[in-house]
């Protein structure tokens, strides 16, 4: 099975508004991170916030917010007043506690465009 | 204090060729991930090394790739014989500890095997 699973391949947003980008994620594990990075069309992985399984609210940074809905296993990232800069590839990633390895599992990502 | 750099941040190799990607971690961080990007795709986890030890190199393809991460200098990943199978983006991260938190990701080595 699918560790994170992104089901949006391709989203728009008229600028100014909110887009709520999809996750869902499969872990046994009660122990795991949830994190949303950017990546423009430059190619860099630019780290935007993450969610730790045990917080009790959900993680906000600015105009990034994480729905988190751990019955649910979702992690959307709510993006608000979208900006032209936003236009980007958006991947949501788990790490779980117990994996000795500590790898990251990726989603497939989302690409977002802003629409002037 | 310095990201996460890795160079070359593009390499293009003929097929046949040897890859040799670097990654110098952040200061201070002993573990190294390597994940590959093929196009269109989410990033894959290949290898997890600590100095002088690889701890988990169930990503890796089992024949041309190795990783190395010695005591003094950069980590390697090192493919020998390239095919275009092989061109994609090559992501180094690293972290301070095991700890269930954020990996700092390099710009990534864009590898192109012609």
């Amino acid at each position: 099975a699918q560790k994170i699973t992104q089901t949006q391949p391709g989203m728009f947003v008229q600028e100014k508004e909110a887009v709520t980008l999809d996750c869902t994620y499969d872990t046994s594990d009660p122990s795991y991170g949830l994190f949303w990075y950017k990546q423009p069309s430059s190619g860099e992985m630019i780290f935007l916030i993450y969610q730790g399984s045990y917080d009790q609210q959900n993680a906000t940074e600015g105009r990034y917010s994480l729905n988190f809905q751990k019955a649910r296993k979702s992690a959307n990232l709510v993006i608000s007043a979208s900006q032209l800069g936003d236009s980007a590839m958006y991947f949501c990633a788990m790490r779980e506690g117990s994996n000795t390895g500590n790898q990251f599992y990726f989603g497939t990502g989302t690409s977002l465009t802003v629409i002037p | 204090n310095a990201g996460v750099m890795q160079n070359p941040r593009h390499l293009v190799r003929r097929r046949g060729q040897e890859a040799r990607l670097r990654c110098s971690p952040m200061k201070g961080h002993s573990h190294v991930y390597w994940y590959r990007q093929l196009p269109e795709e989410g990033l894959k986890f290949m290898v997890y090394l600590q100095k002088e030890n690889i701890i988990d190199e169930s990503g890796m393809p089992k024949e041309r790739f190795s990783a190395e991460f010695p005591k003094e200098g950069p980590s390697i990943l090192r493919i020998q014989q390239v095919v275009r199978g092989d061109s994609a983006a090559y992501f180094c991260a690293s972290s301070p500890g095991q700890k269930v938190g954020e990996q700092y990701f390099g710009p990534g080595t864009r590898l192109t095997v012609t």
